[in-house]
């Protein structure tokens, strides 16, 4: 089955800085990576997602790139601010494993005020 | 529409109980998925229903563990003779499909404690 490895496991930034967290995958099959933001006491909240047939995708200050070559995405925001602060995760899915997604073990983003 | 619920939001049991956590996807949604997730982990695939049938099931998943959504609505978890390891938030996510990925939309979960 797929496999999803998430860094670095914790990131402090100070606010107005950027932040990156970095994935990487197994399946090359794989074609849809979902990112998820959970605050705590929280469910998973979908902030982007981008699919196999785009290499780049931004939404106001999150971007995602992903680089199939080397089957690894990222997610960049700029400009962090506190509310930024919280736990997220990376996601893939792929047709050979039906409708699983494999979650990584998340990143927990502290933005300093 | 309010999102996905879930209920209860916190269950503390005793090892040998039985538990079952009820989840309303969003209305429209026909995809229904069941996740677990521990603390310092991402969620991990349980189970996974389109309408009524349940189409996937983890290896994983214990025979204790079994869920049900009998009207391709809500969907409900149950847990028998519950296990310290089966302490967890069991997260609920429903989705509409599609041909080339999905938007999976999550409860805020129920988080249980086995004592």
């Amino acid at each position: 089955g797929e496999n999803v490895e998430q860094h670095p496991s914790t990131l402090s930034v100070q606010e107005g800085d950027s932040a990156v967290i970095k994935c990487t995958y197994s399946d090359s099959a794989s074609n849809y990576f979902p990112w998820y933001k959970q605050e705590l006491g929280k469910g998973p909240q979908l902030i982007i997602d981008i699919r196999s047939n785009v290499g780049e995708k931004k939404d106001q200050r999150i971007a995602v790139t992903l680089n199939k070559t080397a089957k690894h995405f990222s997610l960049h925001i700029t400009e962090t601010q506190p509310e930024d602060s919280a736990v997220y995760f990376c996601a893939a899915k792929a047709p050979s494993t039906g409708n699983q997604f494999y979650f990584g073990t998340g990143t927990s983003l502290t933005v300093i005020p | 529409d309010t999102g996905v619920s879930q209920n209860p939001r916190h269950k503390i049991t005793k090892r040998g109980q039985n538990v079952t956590f009820r989840c309303d996807p969003i209305s429209e949604h026909n995809r229904l998925y069941w996740y677990r997730q521990t603390l310092g982990q991402g969620p991990e695939f349980l189970t996974y229903f389109q309408n009524e049938a349940q189409l996937e099931k983890s290896r994983l998943l214990s025979d204790r563990f079994s869920a049900e959504r009998p009207k391709g609505s809500f969907s409900t978890l149950e847990i028998q003779r519950t296990e310290q390891g089966d302490s967890a938030m069991y997260l609920c996510a429903s989705s509409l499909g599609g041909a080339f990925g999905e938007k999976l939309f999550f409860g805020s979960g129920t988080q249980l404690s086995v004592l």
